[in-house]
């Protein structure tokens, strides 16, 4: 069956990295792209961007430049969120979702990781 | 972007209630709204996509119906498990994949 596990919780000071994993397994990875999305304390799920799994090419949404970068290593069919420079305001439950299609070309999110919390605290 | 509004943002009910919650879209996505239901400390679950298609081994209690810019997910008979929040998210004019602000379903 598909899974999607992630690494487990981080604690970081501010102005540290963190790279978070998200493990696939059960499909060909590289036939679905991959997508980052965060949950901050109290607040609900914000899209962060994606990563074509065949390409390469990540796509990041406003507010996620700069600092995030995606990407993979498609021998152990693992995507990866590193975000640099951490702030605060990056404490969160961050997502790995897998992006899927119907025949008819509808797409939605059928698969997520388990989340992976991420605190940044001096 | 397209915006995506959600009502209410929270909600109480009875077990065995039947509950509708919408999502209102700021332009029309035709029939590209998912629906996902999200579970204190657990990964969020897709239920509906295409607004009305129901993914695979989600009970039949839950239902999604609507197209253009306005949609509801329906729960027909409101069971304990299925307190969680709810979000709704377009996939019409991506990106970015915009979700609600999600609707708190308290028991």
């Amino acid at each position: 069956q598909v899974q999607l596990v992630q690494s487990g919780f981080e604690v970081e000071k501010p102005g540290a990295s963190v790279k978070v994993s998200c493990k696939a397994s059960g499909y060909i990875f590289t036939n679905y792209a991959m997508n980052w999305v965060r949950q901050a304390p109290g607040q609900g799920l914000e899209w962060m961007g994606w990563i074509n799994t065949d390409t390469g090419s990540p796509t990041y949404a406003q507010g996620f430049t700069g600092r995030f970068v995606f990407s993979l290593d498609i021998s152990v069919s693992t995507a990866y969120l590193q975000i640099s420079s951490l702030k605060a305001e990056d404490t969160a439950v961050y997502y790995c979702a897998r992006d899927n299609y119907d025949s008819s070309g509808y797409h939605y999110f059928d698969s997520w990781g388990q989340g992976t919390l991420v605190t940044v605290s001096s | 972007d397209i915006q995506m509004t959600q009502s209410p943002s929270s909600l109480s009910a009875s077990v065995g209630n039947r509950v509708t919650i919408t999502c209102r879209a700021s332009q029309s996505i035709n029939k590209y709204l998912n629906w996902y239901q999200h579970k204190p400390g657990k990964a969020p679950k897709l239920l509906i996509y295409a607004a009305s298609s129901l993914q695979s081994g989600v009970p039949s209690r839950f239902s999604g119906s609507g197209s253009g810019t306005d949609f509801s997910l329906t729960i027909s008979s409101l069971q304990p498990e299925d307190l969680a929040t709810y979000y709704c998210q377009q996939s019409y004019n991506t990106p970015p994949e915009t979700f609600g602000q999600g609707t708190k379903v308290e028991i």
